[in-house]
């Protein structure tokens, strides 16, 4: 069965850090791509960043672009996701995700049940 | 960037009713497209893939069509399960998610 669980968020403050992880399990996790995707409260789903099996396809929102960094360790079956000076407009539900195919961009059969991060004073 | 537009934003039907939902793409995706059902507090589901391609397990009521730039998801026949809200997701450039369409009891 496959299980992505992220861990990580919380309230932080305007212009602080945080980064999530998201452990999974139950597939091959250097075969997929993986993603970052969000949901702030009351709104639509945003695609917020993704990465290849192999680290070696990278890409960022532009809401996120120099703020964020994607990565993952194929050896701890984990991908994270390092927020850096982060907004208000930043506050959501952030969803763990595993593509269906290698790449850096594909379509998501599978999602954790996200990790909450509000930004606030 | 690719942009994604729905319409409508939300649509009121009747359990029975045929149901049509656009996605318009501001970009050629060729028909690298999916559709995805979230409902209220859970994790969006994948219904559809490369435009027309209807998951394993997805109700054969769903499907979707188009190519290019416009896309289209349909419900055949709406069944009380299938009061949702759904998203467009194209994968030809990275991703982008339409806004979301809301399918509410008429």
């Amino acid at each position: 069965e496959v299980q992505l669980v992220e861990s990580g968020g919380g309230l932080v403050q305007p212009g602080r850090s945080l980064r999530l992880s998201c452990a999974a399990s139950g597939f091959t996790f250097d075969d997929y791509g993986m993603y970052w995707v969000r949901q702030g409260p009351g709104k639509g789903l945003e695609w917020v960043s993704g990465i290849s099996w192999n680290s070696g396809s990278i890409g960022y929102a532009d809401s996120v672009k120099g703020r964020f960094t994607i990565s993952r360790d194929n050896a701890k079956n984990s991908l994270y996701l390092q927020m850096n000076s982060l907004r208000g407009e930043d506050t959501a539900l952030y969803y763990c995700a595993k593509g269906r195919k290698l790449a850096v961009a594909g379509q998501i059969d599978y999602w954790g049940q996200g990790t909450l991060v509000t930004v606030s004073s | 960037d690719i942009q994604m537009t729905q319409s409508p934003s939300t649509l009121s039907a009747s359990v029975g009713d045929r149901v049509t939902i656009t996605c318009r793409a501001s970009q050629s995706i060729s028909s690298w497209l999916a559709w995805y059902q979230q409902k209220p507090g859970k994790a969006p589901k994948l219904l559809i893939y490369k435009a027309s391609t209807l998951e394993s397990g997805v109700p054969s009521r769903f499907s979707g069509s188009g190519s290019g730039t416009e896309f289209t998801l349909t419900i055949s026949s709406l069944q009380p399960d299938d009061f949702a809200t759904y998203y467009c997701q194209q994968y030809n450039s990275y991703q982008t998610f339409g806004q979301g369409t809301k399918v509410e009891i008429k």
